[in-house]
């Protein structure tokens, strides 16, 4: 059972460039986020999605896109790479029934140079 | 607005040592709170789950205790180790459809052998 996969684990960018950040689940779960988290900072959310073809913003949506089109694909768009969105970003998912525990990727380390 | 705050930021105690790790939040509103740990580099590891309408959920040496009317929560390690060395996270989800995890910034945990 793969659970939260993430992709790539590290990646440098250079200020401008994009890229696409990968996250599939396989355990058929509605709900799935976007979370960066800075040193110090917590885990703060950038995108959600309640299920396919539903996405809504977080807390620090500036900067990125995402899109739903499956139940088990949920991938974070950066279009303009700054230093700012240097970050560690995880993507976690959880059903729809609120007694349930959420399960966290492995997290992808971006540096923007 | 959900703030959860983590108090100390950061422990360290000997090993063998009982320890309590204290999380709070702002609005008692919530369906339930999760415990995680971090270890560096990684991603988030669930420990425990406590539903709005539990007191307490125990797993091993770890026991989370819940008082929603007060808005906090404390996670008992018993008899700690080396190996327990981590960030714990906190997490609240509001009850509010299609609203997610809300964290705390973390207690970073370091037992000495």
């Amino acid at each position: 059972n793969a659970g939260v996969t993430q992709t790539p684990k590290f990646r440098i960018l250079k200020i401008g460039q994009s890229m696409t950040l990968q996250c599939t689940q396989d355990m058929n779960h509605n709900y799935m986020y976007w979370y960066r988290q800075d040193p110090g900072m917590g885990l703060k959310l950038i995108y959600y999605s309640v299920g396919a073809g539903i996405t809504d913003k977080g807390e620090v949506p500036n900067g990125y896109n995402v899109s739903r089109s499956t139940t088990e694909d949920f991938p974070l768009r950066l279009e303009l790479a700054a230093p700012s969105q240097t970050s560690v970003y995880f993507c976690a998912s959880t059903t729809g029934s609120v007694n349930t525990e959420a399960f966290f990727g492995q997290g992808t380390r971006l540096t923007v140079v | 607005k959900q703030e959860v705050t983590q108090i100390p930021a950061a422990l360290s105690v000997p090993e063998g040592e009982n320890l309590v790790l204290n999380c709070s939040f702002t609005d008692s509103a919530i369906y339930n709170l999760q415990w995680f740990r971090q270890d560096p580099g990684k991603g988030l590891t669930s420990l425990l789950l406590i539903q709005s309408s539990q007191r307490e959920q125990t797993s091993g040496r770890l026991n989370a205790s819940l008082d929603k009317s007060s808005g906090r929560s404390t996670l008992y390690i018993a008899a700690s180790q080396p190996g327990d060395s981590a960030t714990y996270l906190c997490a609240v989800r509001p009850n509010q459809a299609g609203t997610a995890l809300i964290f705390g910034k973390g207690t970073t945990l370091s037992v000495s052998s």
